[in-house]
């Protein structure tokens, strides 16, 4: 089936700093992904919808200054977490939709941010 | 806003048949019902999906009341390593967006 990477899998940073998080379609190309942010014991929430070549389409309640996406290609979306402060620490994880057809929407494997 | 009720855990023991429960009593005919699971600091993971008719695959099989308002999945001979989240989503057809509802913690007893 196919596979969306994240990297890095986990990154630590210092409070104020920006952290980008790269998902990638590795054998198929993806004109849509999505971002989500999940924290410990708690459901996985959509925060946008990053489309290739436009703007990204942020969830009520997301701040778009704050978690820049970008998707510049049809295998790549990034997030960038701007600022980061200690309560941004939490798992990201990116998924796209898969082949034209398909029906099944496949999750990279999750980025675990913490903000020292 | 999730469409769907699941009950937040459910024990089931090794080797045993695991039936997870869903709501989704507003569910209009053009949604499917679609199945993922979340093992512990992993991504999610597609397990099956149906619209009205049953539908079986080499992981799960998916009943689908005739009313369509509740349905159930079934792990078969449930093993240590389907200890995972279950979510059960509401799609409507043509619509890539997955939102989450909170799912149902499986516990598989040795």
């Amino acid at each position: 089936g196919a596979v969306v990477s994240q990297h890095p899998s986990w990154v630590i940073c210092k409070s104020g700093t920006s952290v980008k998080i790269e998902c990638r379609s590795l054998d198929f190309q993806a004109t849509t992904m999505f971002w989500y942010r999940q924290f410990p014991k708690q459901s996985l929430m959509l925060m946008a919808t990053s489309n290739e070549g436009s703007k990204a389409t942020y969830e009520q309640g997301v701040e778009k200054d704050k978690f820049l996406i970008n998707h510049a290609s049809l295998t790549l979306s990034t997030l960038t977490v701007t600022s980061a402060h200690p309560e941004d620490s939490s798992f990201y994880i990116c998924s796209a939709p898969g082949l034209a057809g398909g029906d099944e929407q496949f999750f990279g494997p999750g980025t675990r941010l913490t903000v020292l | 806003d999730a469409k769907t009720t699941q009950p937040p855990s459910m024990d089931c023991a090794e080797g045993r048949a695991a039936n997870l429960p869903c709501n989704h009593s507003t569910i209009s005919g053009n949604e499917y019902v679609y199945w993922y699971r979340q093992i512990h600091s992993q991504g999610p993971q597609y397990i099956i999906h149906g619209l009205k008719n049953n539908e079986t695959n080499e992981m799960a099989s998916l009943i689908i009341t005739e009313d369509r308002k509740s349905s159930t999945l079934i792990l078969p001979h449930a093993t240590l390593r389907d200890t995972a989240v279950y979510y059960c989503i509401v799609v409507f057809s043509g619509d890539d967006k997955i939102i989450f509802g909170k799912g149902t913690r499986l516990h598989i007893l040795p």
